[in-house]
């Protein structure tokens, strides 16, 4: 079984919101990210948690702010975002650093 | 660090057609390279990966690709293409345990009855 999970499957927020986006795993995978894509363009990596731990930040904006509360979940927690933040927000996991399995996406549409 | 270039942008093709998209990559170590398809409104979708061994891959739905170290590609193929095989493909490639993943720019697969 390689599926990741990914809930909600769409979201529109207003920029004045704080909304959450989550992702779970049952793999056994220590490994999860967080992608940000825009349409026709590839998947832009955001973070990666290792063992539970913060290992990768790739500068992102402070109103984006992931949480792993345990090694099967995977959060990322949004405020006050911008128009150009709307985006299909992937989440994927891979057991060391090589295969990573992707979610559906949640589709995030900031008003 | 790696990179990875897909030669063609967008490829039209015909049903029961066959189809190559291209990919090269650069590294300067060893790496692992892997096909992603996205299909519109969904997430990626792991085709096929090369980690080590045989050099000619096989994946879902009837795909493979072949690992050249010389030429630095890794060309994906499909004997004879459905409607279904209508999507954008990724190319990728990772240097190994670092987390991270390039990707090329991605080739719109568009199969005509």
């Amino acid at each position: 079984d390689t599926e990741v999970t990914q809930t909600p499957k769409h979201l529109v927020m207003g920029m004045t919101n704080k909304k959450s986006l989550k992702c779970e795993q049952h793999m056994g995978h220590r490994a999860m990210y967080w992608y940000k894509q825009k349409a026709k363009k590839p998947p832009e990596l955001m973070f990666v948690y290792s063992y539970e731990k913060l290992s990768i930040n790739e500068s992102v904006p402070s109103r984006f702010s992931p949480e792993c509360p345990n090694s099967s979940l995977l959060n990322l927690h949004l405020h006050a975002l911008q128009p150009e933040d709307s985006a299909l927000y992937l989440c994927a996991s891979s057991q060391t650093g090589d295969t990573q399995y992707f979610g559906p996406g949640t589709r995030l549409t900031v008003l | 660090a790696q990179s990875v270039t897909q030669l063609d942008s967008q490829v039209p093709v015909f049903e029961e057609a066959p189809v190559e998209l291209r990919c090269n990559y650069s590294s300067s170590v060893s790496v692992y390279l892997f096909w992603y398809v996205q299909y519109p409104n969904q997430g990626l979708q792991l085709l096929l990966k090369y980690l080590s061994g045989s050099t000619l891959v096989k994946g879902i739905n009837g795909f493979e690709a072949e690992f050249n170290k010389s030429q630095t590609s890794f060309h994906l193929r499909k004997p004879s293409v459905h409607i279904s095989d209508t999507a954008e493909y990724f190319c990728a490639v990772s240097g190994g345990n670092d987390y991270k993943l390039s990707f090329g720019a991605g080739t719109t697969v568009t199969v005509r009855a």
